[in-house]
């Protein structure tokens, strides 16, 4: 099945940094998602990007289909930006989505 | 956004016994739900799929005797978690899957913290 990972594994920032998280997959993708699991659990939709750039406020993310992989730039972090990060993609048939390992991000002030 | 509802949020029971997880779609209809779980600190893992009107397909290694699903309706999905063992104990997690003209996006629920005793 396909592979998604994530990098870095885990990001200390400090508040008002800008940082970029890093998604691979191995094979193409018609779909791709970005999540925020913030420290109660919740899965927070973030982008639905299978290609191009978006932009969310602080948040953008582009995705380069053709070479399989996609970025999630956080700019001036804040604390509330803590968490874990999650890209998704969907596996070869159907809908179902395979998950990187994630990027868990702690921003201090 | 859309909405997806878990009950209850939190969870503990003592072994031998079952718990039903409640998820809902609050705003829109999803033929497709998923369950997932998630151990501290790990990714989300897919159980299973959950389908209106069929039976739901899970994944290899997931027990389907112990984890009863049932997609009753357009926005109800319930898993049922039978005579729960400590190892049962984990972050139980579901997903709407909301479909359009051009898209396929799925949402979660906030997640259902099971103990058990």
């Amino acid at each position: 099945g396909i592979q998604v990972e994530q990098s870095p594994p885990d990001l200390i920032l400090q508040e008002g940094a800008n940082s970029t998280l890093r998604c691979n997959f191995s094979d193409s993708v018609n779909n791709l998602q970005w999540f925020h699991q913030n420290p109660w659990g919740q899965l927070i939709n973030l982008f639905y990007i299978p290609s191009g750039t978006k932009q969310n406020g602080r948040l953008s993310a582009t995705t380069v289909a053709t070479e399989r992989y996609s970025l999630l730039y956080i700019s001036s972090s804040q604390t509330t930006d803590s968490g874990v990060y999650f890209c998704a993609v969907p596996k070869a048939a159907g809908n179902k989505l395979t998950f990187g390992g994630g990027t868990r991000v702690l921003v201090k002030p | 956004g859309a909405v997806v509802s878990q009950h209850p949020s939190r969870v503990i029971c003592k072994s031998g016994t079952s718990v039903k997880i409640e998820c809902r779609s609050l705003d829109f209809q999803a033929t497709t739900m998923f369950w997932y779980r998630q151990f501290p600190k790990k990714s989300l893992m897919l159980m299973a799929t959950s389908n209106e009107g069929s039976k739901a397909t899970y994944e290899q290694g997931v027990e389907k005797d112990k984890f009863l699903i049932n997609h009753a309706s357009l926005t109800l999905s319930t898993l049922t978690v039978t005579s729960a063992h400590p190892e049962d104990s984990s972050f139980y997690i579901c997903s709407a899957y909301m479909t359009g003209f051009y898209y396929n996006e799925q949402f979660f629920g906030p997640g259902t913290r099971l103990t058990v005793l």
